[in-house]
């Protein structure tokens, strides 16, 4: 069955780097999404992706944040410059055009810890 | 703004029924969804309901939907021990399709 993936399953880095997080959507799904959940907290929708551009943003996807799908097949959410508060776990979502209630398929998740 | 609520825990033995409750607040949700999330691992799509319907069953899961009060749940029969898991209520708004999730139930299934 296919499934969503993600890389690394869990990063650590200092405050101030970068880190780039990987996803690879389900091959012939069209919509990405990243959501976060910080320990103990919702899960928080971040952005959403069609046809290469940003269809919606929240609050929290700020000027640190970007997203892109460098080829046919990966989707990377890119912060800039970490904060501890980015510290959660990252889960990246995608799905088809119509499929069943147009329900998203999550990947397993990449834990951020931010030192 | 849209908010989902739902209580924290909740505790059933082997072989009972298990319901999970959830509030919604944007009335013009299309879709609202049940995901399942087991230890170490991702949210798992379990089920789903249309917002023109009232009750959706699959399998051992039946899903309630009272669209005047806002309110979904989840009954799942015959709970096993591998039922154990956080389960999330989301709602799916018409703009966009972002997902609005809840707090997320943690289900322990004693033997």
């Amino acid at each position: 069955e296919p499934e969503v993936t993600q890389t690394p399953s869990h990063q650590v880095t200092q405050m101030g780097q970068e880190v780039i997080l990987r996803c690879v959507p389900i091959s012939n799904h069209l919509y990405f999404y990243w959501y976060r959940q910080i320990l103990g907290q919702k899960v928080e929708f971040l952005v959403s992706f069609y046809n290469n551009e940003i269809s919606e943003k929240s609050e929290i996807f700020d000027d640190q944040f970007s997203v892109e799908r460098p080829d046919g097949s990966n989707f990377t959410l890119k912060i800039r410059s970490t904060k501890l508060e980015d510290s959660a776990m990252y889960f990246c979502a995608s799905r088809s055009a119509g499929g069943a209630a147009f329900g998203q398929f999550f990947g397993p998740g990449t834990r951020l810890t931010v030192l | 703004g849209e908010d989902v609520e739902q209580s924290l825990f909740l505790s059933v033995r082997e072989g009972d029924s298990s319901v999970i409750n959830c509030t919604y607040t944007d009335s013009s949700s299309t879709y609202l969804y049940w995901y399942k999330q087991e230890p170490g691992a991702g949210l798992q799509l379990l089920t789903y309901i249309f917002s023109n319907m009232d009750m959706k069953q699959d399998q051992r899961l039946t899903v309630l939907l009272n669209k005047k009060d806002k309110h979904l749940s989840l009954r799942i029969a015959d709970t096993q021990t591998g039922d154990s898991a956080i389960y999330f209520c989301a709602e799916r708004g018409n703009q966009g399709g972002k997902l609005i999730f809840g707090q997320g139930t943690e289900l322990s299934v004693k033997p």
